[in-house]
């Protein structure tokens, strides 16, 4: 089974300060890993994609397969960053299908 | 515009009465997915579709049901509500399963009393 965690509930930087959103995962293949931000009473919205490894908004996010892990960084929190954030991962179900299964997630709070 | 788009966005009714929440998407897209959302849990994913016709469980199938009879549409049924279904709802969907983002719907707050 694919899981996915994100130990921290939640984290809070000041201004101007690096963040770092930690995600770790379980999956026996290769997994797509993705990452998404709810902004206060708003939809999900995704942020980025490992397959692509781009950066969106100053974050950035790199694949570690030796200790399953897919971070997500930001050398310089913004106020307007404070949001929920979700780590997820499409896996193969084995029947031809694929699942996105979501971290529990992390408020990022940043402090002015 | 892109989007997916639920109804309603609030909803409040009573234990056992039957309800439903239209999904709906416009980017031709083959993947929909429902997901509630609750304090400390996250997103846990109720059922999936690959394509019309084409339904599956997720982690927290049971008390609901879907359907896929057109593309662009996949509504979720509660036959029978009880509190324990209160919750935040997101329909979501996808070009290409597995290998592209999700584009989320605003969501619908339910509340069974």
């Amino acid at each position: 089974a694919q899981r996915v965690t994100q130990p921290e509930k939640l984290l809070s930087v000041f201004k101007g300060a690096p963040v770092e959103l930690k995600c770790n995962y379980s999956y026996s293949g290769s997994p797509e890993l993705f990452w998404y931000v709810q902004y206060s009473r708003q939809r999900l919205q995704l942020l980025l994609r490992h397959i692509s490894r781009e950066s969106i908004k100053g974050f950035t996010a790199d694949l570690n397969k030796g200790e399953t892990s897919f971070h997500l960084k930001k050398p310089f929190a913004q106020e307007e960053d404070s949001a929920m954030y979700y780590c997820a991962l499409s896996g193969n179900t084995g029947a031809g299908s694929y699942q996105l299964t979501f971290g529990k997630g992390t408020k990022l709070s940043v402090i002015p | 515009e892109a989007q997916v788009t639920q109804n309603p966005r609030y909803l409040i009714t009573v234990t056992g009465k039957k309800l439903t929440v239209t999904c709906s998407q416009n980017m031709n897209h083959e993947y929909m997915s429902w997901y509630r959302q609750d304090p400390g849990l996250g997103l846990r994913q109720i059922y999936y579709s690959m394509n019309v016709e084409v339904t599956d469980k997720g982690d927290v199938p049971e008390g609901y049901k879907v359907s896929r009879k057109e593309k662009r549409n996949f509504p979720l049924i509660l036959e029978s509500p009880s509190p324990n279904q209160t919750s935040l709802y997101f329909c979501a969907s996808s070009l290409r399963q597995g290998l592209d983002g999700y584009t989320f719907g605003s969501g619908t707050r339910l509340t069974v009393v």
